[in-house]
């Protein structure tokens, strides 16, 4: 199984700032990779696919880049509503594998 | 807009078997297009998937290697929801389980829809 790793485990940010989530892939999956977004309690919300590819309805402040092993998801200027848990997931072979979460919480 | 609505109960005993519905509305189980899964979320596995099921001329069903000897996942056509059952149950399966449809865009693929998730407690 293709072994997903996030970075940094949580962070605190000001209403504002520009944030960034890593995921590095176990090996390389083009840009077979996703984003969620959990609050607690609910389930995740499907934010970006292809790496960079917006969901329709979701905010231009998200984006996404990379290929290959390594990716990034930025909010270019965080808002409250942004708090979470930010999830990655290949979905370049069976078994589509998760991150293991990066919490964002605001400052 | 696609809705998944899922049920079950909360609480399962050990060596017994969960089972759990997703209820679909605004598309079909017997979609070409789409499939529907199963995935949980523990603080030990995080998330997981486990099942899968699609129809592309028949029925296709896919299992996580992990719970393959134990799970069952079946559509209905009749009541457009598909079921998971998880035999032989211990406390390692507690955890909220999801149904999610995977989606797709331009080659590319997503759970794009997901149930409201059941926290299923496995305990005596």
């Amino acid at each position: 199984d293709i072994q997903m790793t996030q970075s940094p485990s949580s962070l605190s940010a000001s209403v504002g700032d520009r944030v960034t989530i890593t995921c590095r892939a176990s090996q390389s999956i083009s840009t077979y990779l996703n984003w969620y977004q959990q609050k607690s309690g609910k389930a995740p919300k499907f934010l970006i696919y292809a790496a960079s590819s917006l969901q329709s309805g979701v905010p231009s402040r998200f984006s996404g880049s990379g290929s290959g092993t390594d990716f990034s998801l930025t909010i270019s200027s965080l808002q409250p509503e942004d708090f979470g848990t930010y999830y990655c997931q290949q979905s370049y072979s069976i078994p589509w594998t998760f991150g293991q979460g990066t919490k964002v919480e605001i400052k | 807009q696609v809705q998944l609505q899922q049920s079950g109960p909360g609480l399962v005993r050990p060596s017994q078997t969960l089972s759990l519905t997703c209820a679909i509305s605004g598309d079909s189980v017997s979609s070409n297009s789409a499939s529907w899964n199963w995935i949980r979320q523990s603080p030990s596995r995080g998330l997981e998937w486990l099942a899968g099921t699609y129809y592309t001329s028949r029925w296709y069903n896919d299992y996580a290697v992990s719970v393959k000897s134990r799970i069952s996942i079946n559509p209905d056509t009749s009541k457009n929801q598909f079921s998971l059952q998880l035999n032989s149950v211990t406390p390692e399966d507690t955890a909220v389980y999801y149904c999610a449809r995977r989606g797709c865009s331009g080659g590319r693929c997503f759970y794009d829809y997901w149930g409201q998730g059941t926290l299923v407690t496995v305990s005596s």
